[in-house]
């Protein structure tokens, strides 16, 4: 059984850093490109960054390009995003994504997601 | 990267058929055939309808279809069902080699 679940969330300042993590189990990690959606309180979702399965490729959306980082540990079976310089704008519960299609390097669609781990930036 | 363009809410009877548009460019939603429909209950994570534009995954009701034209995708939920009762997001990969999310339907069964 696929498995995904978010962790790292939590309040912090605008301008300060956050790292979320995403534990998977169930599949081949190493074959699925990963990806991070956000959905703001009472909004819409928005897709904010992809990595390929070996980590070599990774897209972001223009609105945490420069801000964010995605990444992930393989032999861990984990994908991160570190996100820097946070906003309030950046408020959202954050999903974790698998690509369904394998050996995809970009976002298609995802057949599985995590439950979300909330993030809210505030003073 | 702008939010595919869907209506905020759409409503139908039970048994009725409504569709959901989801409105692109041809740098998206016109360009690809990885038009992706996701249905959201509240609380929820987004559950996947359908894929590559009308690809219904295994366990979902035959009762959703898609389809497109030009650069407008549809999603259709026929036999409507209290429990259709949910937020709706279309999706597509863009030529930027990004992801964008329509601005998600609110389906209400009256």
């Amino acid at each position: 059984e696929v498995q995904l679940l978010e962790s790292g969330g939590g309040l912090v300042q605008p301008g300060g850093s956050l790292r979320l993590s995403c534990a998977a189990s169930g599949f081949t990690f190493s074959s699925y490109a990963m990806s991070w959606v956000r959905q703001a309180p009472g909004k819409g979702l928005e897709w904010v960054s992809v990595i390929s399965g070996g980590g070599d490729s990774t897209y972001y959306a223009d609105s945490v390009k420069g801000r964010f980082t995605i990444s992930r540990d393989n032999s861990k079976n984990t994908l991160y995003l570190q996100m820097n310089s946070l906003r309030a704008e950046d408020t959202a519960v954050y999903y974790c994504a698998k690509e369904k299609m394998a050996a995809a390097q970009e976002a298609y669609y995802f057949d599985y997601w995590g439950q979300g781990t909330l993030v809210t930036v505030s003073s | 990267q702008s939010a595919l363009t869907q209506p905020a809410s759409v409503s139908g009877s039970p048994g009725q058929s409504i569709t959901i548009s989801c409105t692109g460019t041809s740098s998206d939603v016109g360009g690809y055939n990885y038009v992706s429909w996701y249905q959201q209950h509240p609380g929820k994570a987004p559950k996947l309808m359908i894929s590559e534009v009308s690809n219904r995954p295994s366990g979902v009701s035959n009762r959703f279809s898609g389809s497109k034209s030009g650069n407008t995708a549809s999603l259709t939920i026929s036999g409507l069902q209290a429990e259709d009762e949910s937020d709706y997001y279309c999706s597509s990969c863009t030529s930027t080699y990004t992801l964008v999310f329509g601005t998600g339907t609110k389906v209400t069964v009256l």
